[in-house]
């Protein structure tokens, strides 16, 4: 059972466009959310995350929105860039405390020059 | 400086064989994790260590066995490799207290049973 949950397994923005990537999830028990970034050949890094507590959060061309009621968070790109071009993976934890981080199965972004 | 390394980059082995894959980061945190990227892409939780002691550890075949010496190395034995076992391996740590929740990775080992 997914409980964090990437719908679109693949995405094409053209470059200074915004690109959206979404993520819903299950487990109301989630209190941190969290988006990685994943080049081939590479292990995830570590992007931007956003607390349960707020519903935005901004670092610099990337910004996440948190719809709890919904379930429901996307990562907003802009203005896209050719070196965004990768896969990006939402992850939850579930609670304070907890070590264990819940991957959803990736969205790849193209980002066309 | 490689933040969380792992080794090898890349392993070929036959069914059957035993096979490590070692994992030191030295970013002086706390937790450690060993994660697998399946065909489907999903990357699943195997186990946690926290201060050299085991937090969590899934629903994993006991042929897989984490050791780990020191807090900055989780080391990942696998006996009597199976085909399914093909995958790509990924160590992570993270600091549980005063830290961000954020894991930081390494670049994954691709294991190929054949």
């Amino acid at each position: 059972d997914q409980q964090v949950k990437q719908n679109s397994p693949s995405l094409s923005v053209q470059e200074g466009r915004i690109s959206i990537l979404n993520c819903d999830y299950t487990n109301s028990m989630f209190d941190y959310f969290l988006w990685y970034k994943k080049y081939p050949a590479e292990g995830p890094t570590f992007l931007i995350s956003i607390s349960s507590i707020k519903d935005k959060n901004e670092d610099g061309r990337f910004t996440v929105f948190l719809n709890k009621s919904a379930k429901h968070l996307s990562l907003h790109i802009v203005p896209s860039q050719p070196g965004d071009s990768a896969v990006y993976f939402c992850a939850a934890r579930s609670g304070a405390g907890s070590y264990q981080l819940t991957f959803g199965k990736g969205t790849k972004l193209s980002v066309i020059p | 400086d490689t933040a969380v390394s792992q080794t090898p980059k890349y392993l070929v082995t036959q069914m059957g064989n035993d096979k490590s894959i070692k994992c030191e980061q030295n970013l002086g945190h706390d937790t450690m994790y060993w994660y697998k990227q399946d065909s489907k892409k999903f990357l699943k939780i195997m186990f946690s260590y926290n201060n050299k002691e085991l937090i969590i550890n899934e629903t994993v075949p006991n042929r897989f066995s984490p050791k780990s010496p020191d807090k900055a190395h989780l080391n990942l034995h696998i006996n009597s490799l199976e085909l399914g076992d093909s995958a790509v391996y990924f160590c992570a740590s993270s600091q549980s207290i005063g830290g961000g929740t954020e894991a930081f990775f390494g670049q994954g080992t691709r294991l190929t049973v054949v």
